[in-house]
């Protein structure tokens, strides 16, 4: 049982290139979600989804999108990277409240 | 808008003191969680209370859960440098039926030996 696993574990990307953060989780949990930390700033929420197919936006989503096509996965596209990008990304998956979260994607734009 | 608001937001103490984190807001919570996270990892879920006035422990924490369900506060007794992280409060507002949390900017405790 792996829990929640996120890759690639760091990136460095140039601005104005896309990527793709993982997300998968083995819980069979509904509910996951996209976080980025920044300094000082706790946790972020990006996107959620409470199952497959369904997809909602958080507090920060602009130059993001997700997509859900299977309970397991929950992956996260940037678009066009820009420097405020700059963060730590974590998703996390749940049953009810209680999050279990991956290890993180640090992402640096450039 | 920061919803919930946690003081300190840096704590730097010796080991074998004790200290108290807060978490505090205006709102009301349905639950509230706390994590902790150790650097290059993700928080890792230590407690949930949901009742008001709800006090839980585990080992050396000691959890409450205001009577308003509005603010919470963690105590640490005897702190250890094992204790070093950062601790992030986290609240659940409504029926919870989308499992969405607000959290807090954060408490980085730092425990010297």
């Amino acid at each position: 049982n792996a829990g929640v696993t996120q890759t690639p574990k760091f990136r460095i990307l140039k601005i104005g290139q896309s990527m793709t953060l993982q997300c998968t989780q083995d819980m069979n949990h509904n509910y996951m979600y996209w976080y980025r930390q920044d300094p000082g700033m706790g946790l972020k929420l990006i996107y959620y989804s409470v199952g497959a197919g369904i997809t909602d936006k958080g507090e920060v989503p602009n130059g993001y999108n997700v997509s859900r096509s299977t309970t397991e996965d929950f992956p996260l596209r940037l678009e066009l990277a820009a420097p405020s990008q700059t963060s730590v990304y974590f998703c996390a998956s749940s049953y009810g409240v209680e999050q279990y979260f991956g290890p993180g994607t640090r992402l640096t734009v450039t | 808008t920061q919803l919930l608001e946690q003081s300190p937001q840096f704590l730097s103490i010796q080991e074998g003191e004790n200290l108290t984190v807060y978490c505090n807001s205006s709102s009301v919570f349905s639950s509230l969680q706390w994590y902790r996270q150790e650097p290059g990892e993700g928080p890792v879920l230590l407690v949930t209370v949901v009742t008001g006035g709800e006090v839980k422990k585990l080992k050396r924490l000691t959890f409450q859960f205001g009577d308003a369900r509005k603010d919470s506060s963690l105590h640490i007794t005897a702190a250890q440098p094992g204790d070093t992280g950062l601790y992030l409060c986290a609240g659940a507002r409504g029926s919870g039926n989308t499992g969405k949390l607000i959290f807090g900017q954060g408490t980085t405790l730092q425990v010297k030996p």
